[in-house]
């Protein structure tokens, strides 16, 4: 099993381009979530899934979009990008729900930067 | 609600012990620990539900005391390979059932 894999792994965009995060697990795990990490900081949750069709805004989902159109694929999609959207991102997902006790395996990152 | 972590940072010597605290102003359902070495993604290391379980695994352990709404984790006779940063994430008794990370413990365990 290659887990959870991010792509790309780098990339720098300039002021209002868009562009999309992709994230893919083979774990069949029905939930996913997408967080930032700005340097220094803890993880912060834009969006989360808890299956196919079905997606929900975390804590700082202004300025991205998500869909979730399998299970495997929970794609991130930043319009208008602006430079307080440099971060790490990662892609998370887990067999159930968080809450219940279940661990949240993570994807390696992909670090955006923004000018 | 974030939770708040301390120390911010810790510096140790091989074999010598460390805590690391996650406290909540808001009850809590469950604790997540995960440890973050540079550059790399989080590694889980373990959850303590609300019942006030202690769990362990090797040399680190942790606890959650549900009356103090406190989580510590406790990294005994360290190595070098516990260099990292360590997170706490928690889940609120009620609300929506998210994870929320805390700011991290930077852990430097040298020669």
């Amino acid at each position: 099993n290659a887990g959870v894999t991010q792509t790309p792994k780098f990339r720098i965009l300039k002021i209002g381009q868009s562009m999309t995060l992709q994230c893919t697990q083979d774990m069949n795990h029905n939930y996913m979530y997408w967080y930032r990490q700005d340097p220094g900081m803890g993880l912060k949750l834009i969006y989360y899934s808890v299956g196919a069709g079905i997606t929900d805004k975390g804590e700082v989902p202004n300025g991205y979009n998500v869909s979730r159109s399998t299970t495997e694929d929970f794609p991130l999609r930043l319009e208008l990008a602006a430079p307080s959207q440099t971060s790490v991102y990662f892609c998370a997902s887990s067999y159930s729900p968080t809450s219940g006790g279940n661990e949240q395996f993570f994807g390696p990152g992909t670090r955006l930067t923004v000018l | 609600q974030q939770p708040v972590q301390s120390p911010q940072a810790v510096i140790l010597r091989e074999g010598e012990d460390a805590v690391i605290n996650c406290s909540s102003s808001k009850a809590l359902y469950s604790v997540h620990w995960y440890r973050q070495k540079h550059g790399e993604a989080p590694v889980f290391l373990m959850i303590l539900l609300k019942g006030g379980e202690q769990k362990g695994h090797d040399k680190i352990s942790a606890s959650f005391n549900e009356k103090k709404q406190q989580s510590s984790l406790y990294l005994t006779a360290s190595q070098l390979s516990y260099s990292g940063t360590y997170f706490c994430g928690t889940v609120m008794d009620t609300g929506r059932r998210a994870l929320t990370f805390g700011s991290g413990t930077r852990l430097q365990v040298q020669p």
